[in-house]
C-alpha cells in the first residue's frame, strides 16, 4: 500500500520560508488522489493546511492561504510544502498525506515531521 | 469555518468496557465525517468514514452514527491497543476542520 515519508529542516528563523517534500511510494502520484498537508501544533488539533491535485489544481486554508504554496512533482513522486513569514505559532508536526479518490478525508499520513520555528 | 467540537476530552476505561466519544459540529455537515485513532508519536490513522463505514482494515469493534451536528465513535469492547486519542474531522465543507481529540486512557 502507500507510504508517505516527509523531509525537510527541523528548524525555521522566524520570517523566513518553512519547506517539506512529501515522497511518496508504492503508489502512484498520479490518479484520482489529492496531496495533503496537515500539521498539529504541539498539544493542539489538527489543522488542514490544503492539498494539490497532480496536475496543479490546489485548495487553501483561506487561514494561510496568503503563505501557502503546496506543488506536485510526477517526475520524483513527491509533493512539496512551502510556509512564508513563518513565526513562532507556525511550530508544529507537519503530515503529508492522501486524500481519498472518493471523499475530502484523509486515508494514507506519513509519520510527521516536527518543524520548530525558532530564532 | 465549522467548528468541531468533541466530548470528553478524557476518558478513563477499562478493558472490555464500551466507549462511546461524542463529535458535535456547529453547523449540519450530513454525514460527511470521519474519525481517526492516533497514537503517541504517530500519524492519525483512518477509522470510519461517512460517519458510519468502516474503513478497510478496522476491526469491527470500532462503529460510528449520527447525522447533521452530532455523531459518535463506539468501541464495543474496549482492547489494550485502543488506548489512543480519537479525532473526528468535517467534511462537508472548506476549510476541512477536526475536532479537539477525546484521549482515552487506562483508569
Amino acid at each position: 500500500q502507500v507510504q508517505l515519508q516527509e523531509s525537510g529542516p527541523g528548524l525555521v528563523k522566524p520570517s523566513e520560508t518553512l519547506s517539506l517534500i512529501c515522497t511518496v511510494s508504492s503508489g502512484s502520484i498520479r490518479g484520482y488522489y489529492y496531496w495533503s498537508w496537515i500539521r498539529q501544533p504541539p498539544g493542539k488539533e489538527l489543522e488542514w493546511i490544503g492539498y494539490s491535485y497532480y496536475s496543479g489544481t490546489v485548495n487553501y486554508n483561506p487561514s494561510l492561504k496568503s503563505r501557502v504554496t503546496i506543488s506536485v512533482d510526477p517526475s520524483k513522486s513527491q509533493f512539496s510544502l512551502q510556509l512564508s513569514s513563518v513565526i513562532a505559532a507556525d511550530t508544529a508536526v507537519y503530515y503529508c498525506a492522501r486524500r481519498s479518490p472518493k471523499e475530502n478525508y484523509f486515508d494514507f499520513w506519513g509519520q510527521g515531521i516536527l518543524v520548530t520555528v525558532s530564532s | 469555518d465549522i467548528q468541531m467540537t468533541q466530548s470528553p476530552s478524557t476518558l478513563s476505561v477499562s478493558v472490555g468496557d464500551r466507549v462511546t466519544i461524542t463529535c458535535r459540529a456547529s453547523q449540519s455537515i450530513s454525514s460527511w465525517l470521519a474519525w481517526y485513532q492516533q497514537k503517541p508519536g504517530k500519524a492519525p490513522n483512518l477509522l470510519i468514514y461517512q460517519a458510519s463505514s468502516l474503513e478497510t482494515g478496522v476491526p469491527s469493534r470500532f462503529s460510528g452514527s449520527g447525522s447533521g451536528t452530532e455523531f459518535s465513535l463506539t468501541i464495543s469492547s474496549l482492547q489494550p491497543d485502543d488506548f489512543a486519542t480519537y479525532y473526528c474531522q468535517q467534511y462537508n465543507s472548506y476549510p476541512l476542520t477536526f475536532g479537539g481529540g477525546t484521549k482515552v486512557e487506562i483508569k
